[in-house]
């Protein structure tokens, strides 16, 4: 049964550097990459970022400079790591598997994160 | 980028009515789309892939088809249960690009 879980702090301070883990189970890393979606409060989904099965990385050239995603594929772990965080920023961060089709199928229930002083 | 224009924004319909909701790629995506349900405080869950092909334990309802560079996903017959926003993405080259999404709600 394939599941993703999201973990890492609500609340963070502008400037701030956010720290987000993926757990997963039912498939391996080295099968099927995990992408990032990020959903500001009440909006639509963007695509932040990807690491994929042989370990290399896609990134939204928005936050590009900003965004770091790596993994741990002994503890089935994806990691986001985004410095110099603004307001805008908050929202509901996903972690997904990247199916056939290179689209998502599997989705993380999320977690919220609000970056305010 | 690869832009996802979806329409309508919003869409208010009766039960057992066919609904229609679209999106327009900006270049050549082939059949690389997708198509979610995100019902609140949920995350989205997945109906159609490639375009035209329903996800496991979709509803037979739901179908996905391509002209061109335009695609739809349709609901034959609306039930309670399919209240929500929908959206597509297409998954031909990053960045992956969602459209705007199409709030359905009921009449």
């Amino acid at each position: 049964q394939v599941q993703l879980k999201e973990s890492g702090p609500g609340l963070m301070q502008p400037s701030e550097t956010l720290s987000l883990t993926c757990t997963v189970s039912g498939f391996s890393l080295t099968s099927n990459g995990v992408g990032w979606v990020r959903q500001p409060l009440g909006k639509g989904l963007v695509w932040m970022g990807t690491i994929w099965a042989g370990g290399s990385t896609n990134y939204n050239s928005a936050v590009q400079s900003r965004l770091s995603i790596s993994r741990d594929t002994s503890k089935s772990q994806v990691f986001l790591k985004m410095n110099s965080l603004q307001p805008e920023d908050t929202g509901t961060y996903y972690c997904a598997r990247h199916g056939s089709w290179g689209l998502f199928d599997y989705w993380g229930q999320g977690v919220m994160v609000t970056v305010s002083s | 980028d690869i832009q996802m224009t979806q329409s309508p924004a919003s869409l208010s319909a009766s039960l057992e009515e066919i609904v229609t909701i679209t999106c327009q790629a900006s270049q050549d995506i082939g059949n690389w789309l997708a198509w979610y349900q995100q019902k609140p405080g949920k995350s989205p869950q997945l109906l159609i892939y490639g375009a035209t092909s329903l996800a496991d334990g979709v509803p037979s309802r739901f179908s996905g088809s391509r002209s061109g560079t335009q695609y739809s996903l349709k609901i034959s017959r609306l039930q309670v249960e399919d209240i929500g926003i929908y959206y597509c993405l297409q998954a031909y080259s990053a960045p992956w690009t969602f459209g705007g999404g199409t709030k359905l709600e009921l009449k």
